[in-house]
C-alpha cells in the first residue's frame, strides 16, 4: 500500500481566514513534504520533515506554517494569504537514507486551494 | 534548475507503445533517474526508477543508455488512460541525507496525448 491521503480536496478560504490542511500516512515512512503546484507549472518543494523535525525550508513566507505531530500525520497552517498563493498543495512521504533509491516519495491526490 | 531536458509534448496510438526520451547529460554517478507522471489535477504517480542498470515492473520499462546521459521510459501498450504529463527527474537517493541533491526537482515534463 503506498496511499497517502489528503483533506480537505477542496478549499476556498479569505485573506483573513486560518485554516489547515492535513496529510496522512501509514506506510511507516519518517519522512514527509509538502509541495505546492500553481496551474501548468511543475510541483515546487516548501518543506521536509525528517523525523517529525523540520529539515528543509525552502524559504516559504510565514504566512505558510508546517507542523508534524507524529510520524504519521502532516499538516499545513495557512494564514493570512494572498490570492496567488491559490494553487493545488501536495503531500509527499518517503523513507529514509535507503540504498538503491529506496526513498521514492509516494504522493496524495492534493488540497486544490483557491483564495478569494 | 531542473537536470533533465524532456520534449514538451508527445502523441501515440492507443495500443501502441510510448517511448518517451530524457536528456540528462550533466548526471552525476551518485544520481539516480526517476520518473514519475501526473494525470490531470491529481497528485504525481511514481513510475519506476534506476541507476544505471534497465529497469522494468508492471508499469513500464526503464532504458538507460550506457554513458547515462539519457533515458527513455517504454509505456508497452498504452492506453488513453496513460494520457499525462511524464516527469524525469534526477536525484541522489538518500532521502534528506543527500541533501539538497536528494530533493525532487520537477522539469517541465512531457504532455504524452494517447489517442483511440
Amino acid at each position: 500500500d503506498t496511499e497517502v491521503t489528503q483533506t480537505p480536496k477542496h478549499l476556498v478560504m479569505g485573506m483573513t481566514n486560518k485554516k489547515s490542511l492535513k496529510c496522512e500516512q501509514h506506510m511507516g515512512h519518517r519522512a514527509m513534504y509538502w509541495y505546492k503546484q500553481k496551474a501548468k507549472k511543475p510541483p515546487e518543494l516548501m518543506f521536509v520533515y525528517s523525523y517529525e523535525k523540520l529539515s528543509i525550508n525552502e524559504s516559504v513566507p510565514s504566512r505558510f506554517s508546517p507542523e508534524c505531530p507524529n510520524s504519521s500525520l502532516l499538516n499545513l497552517h495557512l494564514h493570512a494569504l494572498q490570492p496567488e498563493d491559490s494553487a493545488l498543495y501536495l503531500c509527499a512521504s518517503s523513507q529514509e537514507a535507503l540504498a538503491g533509491g529506496g526513498d521514492t516519495q509516494y504522493f496524495g491526490p492534493g488540497t486544490r486551494l483557491t483564495v478569494l | 534548475d531542473a537536470k533533465t531536458t524532456q520534449p514538451p509534448s508527445m502523441d501515440c496510438a492507443e495500443g501502441r507503445a510510448a517511448n518517451l526520451p530524457c536528456n540528462h547529460s550533466t548526471i552525476s554517478g551518485n544520481e539516480y533517474v526517476y520518473w514519475y507522471r501526473q494525470i490531470h489535477s491529481q497528485g504525481p504517480q511514481y513510475i519506476i526508477h534506476g541507476l544505471k542498470n534497465n529497469e522494468t515492473n508492471e508499469m513500464a520499462s526503464l532504458i538507460i543508455t550506457e554513458d547515462r546521459k539519457s533515458s527513455t521510459l517504454i509505456l508497452p501498450h498504452a492506453t488513453l488512460r496513460d494520457t499525462a504529463v511524464y516527469y524525469c527527474i534526477v536525484r541522489v537517493a538518500g532521502g534528506i541525507y543527500g541533501g539538497s541533491q536528494g530533493n525532487l526537482i520537477f522539469g517541465k515534463g512531457t504532455k504524452l496525448s494517447v489517442k483511440p
